[in-house]
């Protein structure tokens, strides 16, 4: 079965630096990878996502990750952030012909300092 | 385009009191899901279905029960609610495997 891990319940950053969200998964063979952000009392908007290919994937709003098979990692990097980035971020693993399942880390919060 | 709609957004109910979620997608996708999130606990899935007729266990199922009559729809439903079912609600479709899952707005049920 497939398992998320988000080390960093929280992460505070400032206006205009780069920030990283790491995320690693746990599944045997090639997994479907997804990046979502939840503003407060709001669904879940996704960001970007990985099935093949290309090992870097851009996605909306600036954000991109790479997906990294020997290190089991997808993480999350934008290059300068903005005040309305803050918000929760979950990183989420499907299996690629199994079980149809969508597993989720357990987010990582991020608050942007002016 | 309404995509995922949940209903209902916002309830309240006593300890012992049932009730159902309905979840309804216009996408004519294969695959819908419910998840329930908590603070700390990212989300945890409930019950899916891969299709209309089908539904399956996820990790936290005690307490809940599904149906996918149509395929459009998937409820979920608490034959007797528990405070420690307050949470929120999300429902979720996706169409080939692989595709996007697209949610919905959220429910939030408070079990007094």
């Amino acid at each position: 079965a497939q398992s998320v891990t988000q080390p960093d319940i929280h992460i505070t950053v400032s206006e205009g630096a780069s920030l990283e969200l790491r995320c690693n998964y746990s599944y045997g063979a090639t997994p479907y990878l997804f990046w979502y952000v939840q503003s407060p009392g709001q669904g879940l908007q996704l960001l970007l996502k990985y099935f093949s290919g290309d090992t870097l994937v851009q996605g909306i709003k600036g954000f991109e990750a790479e997906f990294k098979r020997s290190q089991s990692s997808f993480n999350l990097r934008k290059p300068s952030v903005h005040w309305s980035d803050a918000a929760e971020y979950f990183c989420a693993v499907g299996a690629q012909g199994g079980s149809e399942k969508l597993v989720f880390g357990k987010g990582t919060k991020l608050t942007v300092n002016p | 385009n309404a995509g995922v709609t949940q209903t209902p957004k916002f309830r309240v109910l006593k300890t012992g009191q049932s009730m159902t979620l309905l979840c309804a997608q216009d996408m004519n996708h294969e695959y819908m899901y419910w998840y329930r999130q908590d603070p700390g606990m990212g989300l945890r899935l409930i019950h899916y279905s891969v299709g209309e007729g089908t539904t399956a266990k996820g990790e936290v199922p005690d307490g809940y029960n599904v149906s996918r009559l149509k395929k459009q729809n998937f409820l979920l439903g608490l034959e007797s609610a528990a405070p420690s079912q307050t949470s929120v609600y999300f429902c979720a479709s996706r169409g080939l495997p692989g595709n996007t899952i697209y949610f919905g707005e959220g429910s939030w049920l408070t079990v007094v």
